[in-house]
């Protein structure tokens, strides 16, 4: 597509349920990447995926958190037993190399 | 390590006045790439203006400019002649090899 998509763009969620996000990125670019941002703050990396290349998992906050991209497009952030510190919007974004990323318009994610 | 620090968490301006936002990073790397995003009340992440580090004139796009000092590690955005368009909280960020790290935002309000 032209863009970043992602969904849901909302999602309500019951402390401890799971959540999956997903993120369709800008077709042939090769880096994907997941930040969180919490409420008034800035983006905090989580991970990001390169080609075929093993992801970089450095940003992840717990193992609760994970993430996986099929074919090298799309990926989807899996949060398990979620929490309400867990409550932000988490951005997606792609880029090609040398520019700057495209970001997704976010899902924000509440957990009540 | 890598970080990049907004010393200015909020800023207001009048319509058509000129603001500078200020951003200094860390880095012992002497070629990255640095940006500007806006990120408006839609939380959509726009990338408004992009510097190479090896290049020593300074990036401009419309009203939109950059003074980057490389030896003191300081890049700062002006915005001339102001528009009510340009309230959002602003992020600069730094990009070494494929991770974009970015700095805790400003919030510019313009005010009418």
């Amino acid at each position: 597509g032209a863009g970043v998509s992602q969904s849901p763009s909302n999602k309500v969620t019951e402390k401890g349920k799971d959540v999956e996000l997903r993120c369709d990125p800008i077709s042939g670019h090769t880096a994907l990447y997941w930040y969180r941002q919490s409420l008034g703050q800035g983006l905090e990396f989580l991970i990001y995926f390169q080609g075929n290349s093993a992801p970089d998992k450095s940003g992840l906050p717990s193992d609760r958190f994970s993430a996986e991209r099929t074919g090298g497009s799309v990926s989807t952030l899996t949060i398990q037993r979620t929490q309400q510190e867990d409550s932000a919007v988490y951005l997606c974004a792609s880029s090609d190399r040398g520019l700057g990323y495209t970001f997704g318009s976010g899902t924000r994610l509440t957990v009540v | 390590a890598q970080t990049v620090t907004q010393s200015q968490p909020e800023m207001s301006v009048q319509e058509a006045e000129t603001v500078t936002l200020s951003c200094t990073y860390d880095t012992s790397e002497n070629n990255y790439y640095l940006f500007w995003y806006k990120q408006p009340p839609s939380r959509q992440m726009i990338l408004v203006i992009r510097q190479e580090a090896y290049k020593q004139q300074n990036a401009t796009e419309n009203r939109f400019s950059v003074n980057f000092q490389k030896a003191a590690k300081s890049f700062s955005l002006k915005i001339s002649d102001s528009q009510l368009g340009d309230t959002a909280m602003y992020f600069c960020a730094f990009r070494r090899d494929d991770k974009i790290i970015f700095g805790k935002g400003t919030r510019l309000h313009i005010l009418p």
